[in-house]
């Protein structure tokens, strides 16, 4: 069936450096995008967003990119900080749907 | 912005006995949803409303019922509790292309 899925499930750096988190999709009909981050006991946290008719997007820290040819997603996180450490996941909408699908998640664990 | 406020936050059930879990959203949202968060196994979605007076079955709805009793509230409610109903519950409202909007989470455990 369509899935959401990540590639790494664990991933630490150093504090400073730049983080880069990967998502693959594999639903085709899917236009619409959204990265969260979950604390430690606490609920996921929108972060970002992009529509299929974009390649990037950026907000403060954070770009998303998106390459429908590969069906691929990306957060990437500057200058890390501890404060970053959490749970991020992706998540896909297809058009039309009400129903977002989650990918399982990725541990960012910054290290100072 | 009080954004989705859920309640209770903790709550400790005995087999058999039952509750309501209950969700408000005030950003005049459409749509609705009721996930369950279990280690290793992500978001699952039990109910959704994609609009007020309409609910639907998520992926995992056996024991739960749901009531969208107007625009801003959403309940779920499990009529006899098991303990494969403990997890964390969360809540979430959203809109086409907005992103959805996560409560603080319920942590139910079922003894």
């Amino acid at each position: 069936g369509e899935s959401v899925g990540l590639h790494l499930p664990t991933l630490s750096v150093q504090e400073g450096d730049n983080s880069i988190i990967n998502c693959a999709y594999s639903n085709s009909a899917s236009d619409y995008f959204i990265w969260y981050k979950q604390e430690s006991g606490k609920g996921p946290q929108f972060i970002i967003d992009i529509r299929s008719n974009m390649d990037k997007r950026q907000g403060q820290r954070v770009t998303v990119l998106l390459n429908k040819t590969v069906k691929h997603l990306s957060l990437q996180i500057a200058a890390t900080q501890p404060g970053d450490s959490a749970v991020y996941f992706c998540a896909e909408n297809a058009r039309g749907s009400y129903i977002p699908t989650f990918g399982r998640g990725t541990s960012l664990i910054v290290h100072p | 912005n009080a954004g989705v406020t859920q309640t209770p936050k903790f709550q400790v059930l005995k087999t058999g006995q039952s509750m309501t879990l209950q969700c408000a959203q005030d950003m005049n949202h459409n749509s609705m949803y009721w996930y369950r968060q279990d280690p290793g196994m992500g978001l699952r979605l039990i109910y959704y409303s994609a609009s007020e007076g309409t609910t639907d079955k998520g992926e995992v709805p056996n024991g739960y019922n749901v009531s969208r009793l107007n625009k801003r509230e959403f309940s779920l409610r499990l009529e006899s509790a098991a303990p494969s109903q403990t997890s964390v519950y969360f809540c979430a409202s959203g809109q086409a292309l907005m992103g959805y909007t996560f409560g603080s989470g319920t942590r139910l455990t079922v003894v």
